[in-house]
């Protein structure tokens, strides 16, 4: 079936630093989504990418679809301690509306 | 704002009891869908639903089940709840099928003994 990877498991990093974290799937997708949770929290819809080499933008978070569609990143420019979560992707295959979640992203924040 | 209300926030449940984890949206959502969280392991897929009285297997439903009566509401049932099972359940609904984000309810945290 179909797997999601996504690195790193944890991220540790002080407050004012960048962020990554990369997604990767076995399989074309139809379109990614990203996903935030907050410590304590449920998962919460950020964005969705659906063309070939798409990046789109949401204040400091920069989101990017592969040109293969099989992979993606989500990088945070000079985090603050609100960003602190785990960030996950989701992916839908062509043709397959289920969605596959990745394994997320921990990140913490050292003020 | 869309709305996922999961009925209970922690439970705590005897091993081979029944248990029932409800699940209503306020949206008028087609999809509706069960996961299971655990540490290292992501969100796994139990069972959804793209209408009333339709359901589907997802990745692991072994141990569980579904009910999809009403539109809004989508309830999951272990039928003998095993310690395996101790885990943090999560509800979403989606607004069609295909290209729409997930809301997801805040989650059961069910503890079995």
């Amino acid at each position: 079936g179909q797997q999601v990877m996504q690195i790193p498991q944890y991220q540790h990093v002080q407050e004012g630093e960048d962020f990554t974290t990369y997604c990767n799937s076995s399989t074309t997708l139809s379109n990614i989504q990203w996903y935030k949770q907050r410590p304590g929290g449920h998962p919460v819809f950020l964005i969705q990418l659906v063309k070939s080499g798409e990046v789109k933008k949401q204040k400091r978070l920069t989101f990017q679809f592969g040109e293969a569609k099989k992979n993606s990143s989500l990088h945070i420019t000079a985090t603050q301690t609100t960003d602190v979560g785990t960030y996950f992707c989701a992916g839908q295959p062509s043709g397959n509306e289920k969605l596959t979640f990745g394994t997320g992203t921990r990140l913490t924040i050292i003020p | 704002d869309v709305k996922v209300t999961q009925s209970s926030r922690y439970l705590v449940k005897r091993t081979g009891e029944k248990v029932f984890l409800e699940c209503v949206q306020d949206m008028d959502h087609e999809n509706m869908f069960w996961y299971r969280q655990d540490p290292g392991l992501g969100l796994r897929l139990i069972y959804f639903s793209y209408d009333v009285k339709m359901k589907e297997k997802g990745d692991i439903p072994e141990g569980y089940s579904v009910s999809r009566e009403k539109k809004e509401r989508f309830s999951l049932i272990l039928e003998s709840a095993s310690t395996n099972q101790t885990s943090m359940y999560l509800c979403a609904s989606s607004f069609e099928r295909g290209y729409y984000g997930y809301t997801f309810g805040s989650g059961t945290r069910l503890t079995v003994v």
